[in-house]
């Protein structure tokens, strides 16, 4: 199964934007990038998700290399409700299964 | 309003005893999922079911059981047999296998003594 790498933690100023990097380097070419954070004691939420461009919503935008062995996704101006863990997760198209790594814990400083 | 309800928020179990949590869904979704997540650590797949009557293995599911009778309910229990059931365990549903978007409950952590 495909892996992602992320940082452990990372510490953002309100207000500011954040960019939370991914490193996926064994993707496959049907491997889609999706993006879920976590609040504390909570279930995963919906971020977004993307397989070669990039993809803009409401919540984020997710920016994919163009040899889709990483991606970033970015808040454009982190608030203290987006302090969370993110995950990065790659989903095997043949099996729809998500591989979970272990997170970015995000701290947004105010 | 639609979502996922699991309860309790909190179980605690005597070793040795089978236990089962529940998960209820009003999201009409045909595709719902149980997942494990220890201190620190991502998601882990346990079971998960397509549509009614039928569900399959995830990567975990030893001492695990699982049924799917009706298309709202997917209720987890954890047998004597898991070695190490002590966890936050969470539910999702989707409204197919193959959706982009899994939602998640609000989890119940299950405490064995």
């Amino acid at each position: 199964d495909a892996k992602t790498t992320q940082p452990n933690s990372m510490e953002s100023n309100e207000e500011e934007p954040v960019h939370l990097p991914c490193n996926h380097s064994t993707i496959s070419g049907t491997d889609y990038i999706h993006w879920y954070r976590q609040l504390p004691s909570q279930g995963p939420e919906y971020v977004i998700h993307g397989l070669t461009s990039n993809v803009n919503n409401r919540m984020a935008s997710l920016a994919i290399a163009e040899d889709r062995k990483s991606s970033t996704l970015i808040l454009h101006r982190a608030t203290l409700r987006d302090a969370a863990v993110y995950y990065c997760i790659l989903r095997d198209v043949s099996t729809y299964k998500y591989i979970f790594g272990t997170g970015t814990r995000l701290k947004v400083l105010a | 309003d639609g979502g996922i309800t699991q309860s309790p928020k909190y179980l605690f179990r005597k070793e040795g005893q089978n236990v089962t949590l529940s998960c209820e869904q009003n999201l009409n979704h045909d595709a719902m999922y149980w997942y494990r997540q220890d201190p620190g650590q991502g998601l882990r797949l346990i079971y998960y079911s397509q549509i009614v009557n039928d569900f399959q293995k995830g990567d975990i599911a030893e001492g695990y059981s699982v049924s799917r009778e009706k298309k709202e309910s997917f209720p987890l229990t954890v047998t004597s047999a898991q070695k190490n059931p002590t966890a936050f365990y969470l539910c999702a549903s989707s409204m197919r296998q193959g959706a982009w978007e899994q939602y998640f409950g609000p989890g119940t952590r299950l405490t064995v003594t």
